[in-house]
């Protein structure tokens, strides 16, 4: 079964640094969207992607953050300048169509560790 | 903003006995899925339910959408050792974000 792939698993970075996270969405979807999970808590939304530009963001995805799809297959989120609360997993998801109509398929999450 | 909130957070179990989590929202949904999450594993979709008052069953599990598509909720009967996890609530507001419950974490007693 086709899989949502994200890498690294595990990211540490140090306060300030820039960090790139990335994923390869599953081939035929047309939706990508990034997840943060701070430890024990809740999935939060971050963003959604669809035909090269951002179609949601959430208040978290400030400016901070942004997205790129730089070729066919690879979606990344970038954060300019991390802050220790930036910790968390992230996860990268994508769906045939927008969420209303079609599951998200996650994948196994990047951990960012922010020192 | 919109919310939808979760209880309970926990819920301890022996095996065997029955498990049930709860989702509201501060306004209609236009649907709500269904996700669970193994511990140190990533949200697999469960289900989507859409109509007013809608009941769909997956072996032991029985979701339910309610009446004015503000609650939803997700009973498991005879739990099993396999159903440990954590189950999110995941309602489509107007704007076509997903918006998350918090999660109810299913831990079965030894």
């Amino acid at each position: 079964e086709p899989e949502v792939t994200q890498t690294p698993s595990h990211q540490v970075t140090q306060m300030g640094q820039e960090v790139i996270l990335r994923c390869v969405p599953i081939s035929n979807h047309l939706y990508f969207y990034w997840y943060r999970q701070i430890l024990g808590q809740k999935v939060e939304f971050l963003v959604s992607f669809y035909n090269n530009e951002i179609s949601e963001k959430s208040e978290i995805f400030d400016d901070q953050f942004s997205v790129e799809r730089p070729d066919g297959s690879n979606f990344t989120l970038k954060i300019r300048s991390t802050k220790l609360e930036d910790s968390a997993m992230y996860f990268c998801a994508s769906s045939e169509a927008r969420y209303s109509n079609q599951p998200q398929h996650f994948g196994d999450g990047t951990r960012l560790s922010i020192l | 903003g919109q919310q939808v909130m979760q209880i309970p957070q926990y819920q301890h179990v022996q095996e065997g006995e029955d498990f049930t989590t709860y989702c509201n929202s501060s306004t209609t949904l236009s649907n709500i899925q269904w996700y669970k999450q193994r511990p140190g594993g990533h949200p697999v979709f469960l289900i989507q339910l859409v109509k007013s008052g809608e009941v769909k069953k997956q072996k032991r599990l029985t979701f339910q959408f309610g009446e004015a598509k503000k609650n939803s909720s997700l009973h498991i009967t005879a739990t099993q050792t396999t159903d440990v996890g954590t189950y999110f609530c995941a309602g489509k507001d107007s704007n076509y974000q997903l918006i998350w419950g918090a999660g109810t974490k299913l831990i079965i007693k030894p």
